[in-house]
């Protein structure tokens, strides 16, 4: 099945910096690949996610990149705010129907004012 | 877009008595329902996936005589943890697909079950 590693565990950005966080897949026919924003006790938070067809996403001051001949996917946000400190995923899925969501294990992200 | 709606947010029991937790799609049919664990800073992992009108499939470890999952209706999933335990207690949570949404998916809110 699909593992999905992710780092840094942590990270800690200062305010007005980039933030980097990697994601490496195992299953080659895995094509959906989304990352979530996590606050204590509550469901994931769906930020941007990517499709195989495509290399490279942005929204605003999110971004995701994906290569796929190495299988790995990257988060990538600018100009870090405190607010965006939280828990971050990545996951992974192919695109049947009843495939499910394998998750990273999650980078604490702290944004330093 | 769509929604699922799961209860109970939170429940606290007594070792050994069962729990039921309830999702439903509220706007869209779910044929296929995930269930995931969720320890303390620990990331989500998938327990089963229940498809309507069959058995579920269980993750290697997790006991499907303990976490019994039915989905009986393509709007509703439960999972039932009997003889619940103290190391039972987590953050359980459910996800489904909307075809309609391009295949996103979407999440429960979460139970935060205690098990005292």
């Amino acid at each position: 099945g699909e593992n999905v590693e992710q780092h840094p565990s942590t990270l800690s950005v200062q305010e007005g910096d980039s933030a980097v966080i990697k994601c490496t897949y195992s299953d080659s026919a895995s094509n959906y690949f989304p990352w979530y924003k996590q606050e204590l006790g509550k469901r994931p938070q769906l930020i941007i996610d990517i499709r195989s067809n495509v290399g490279e996403k942005k929204d605003q001051r999110i971004a995701v990149t994906l290569n796929k001949t190495a299988k790995h996917f990257s988060l990538h946000i600018t100009e870090t705010q405190p607010e965006d400190s939280a828990v971050y995923f990545c996951a992974a899925s192919r695109g049947s129907g009843n495939t499910p969501l394998v998750f990273g294990k999650g980078t604490r992200l702290s944004v330093i004012a | 877009g769509a929604v699922v709606s799961q209860h109970p947010s939170w429940v606290i029991c007594k070792s050994g008595t069962s729990v039921k937790i309830e999702c439903r799609s509220l706007d869209f049919q779910a044929t296929t329902m995930f269930w995931y664990r969720q320890f303390p800073k620990q990331s989500l992992m998938l327990m089963a996936t229940s498809n309507e009108g069959s058995k579920a499939t269980y993750e290697q470890g997790v006991e499907k005589d303990k976490f019994l999952i039915n989905h009986a209706s393509l709007t509703l999933s439960t999972l039932t943890v009997t003889s619940a335990h103290p190391e039972d207690s987590s953050f359980y949570i459910c996800s489904a697909r909307d075809s309609l949404a391009n295949y996103g998916y979407t999440f429960g809110s979460g139970t935060r079950l205690t098990v005292v």
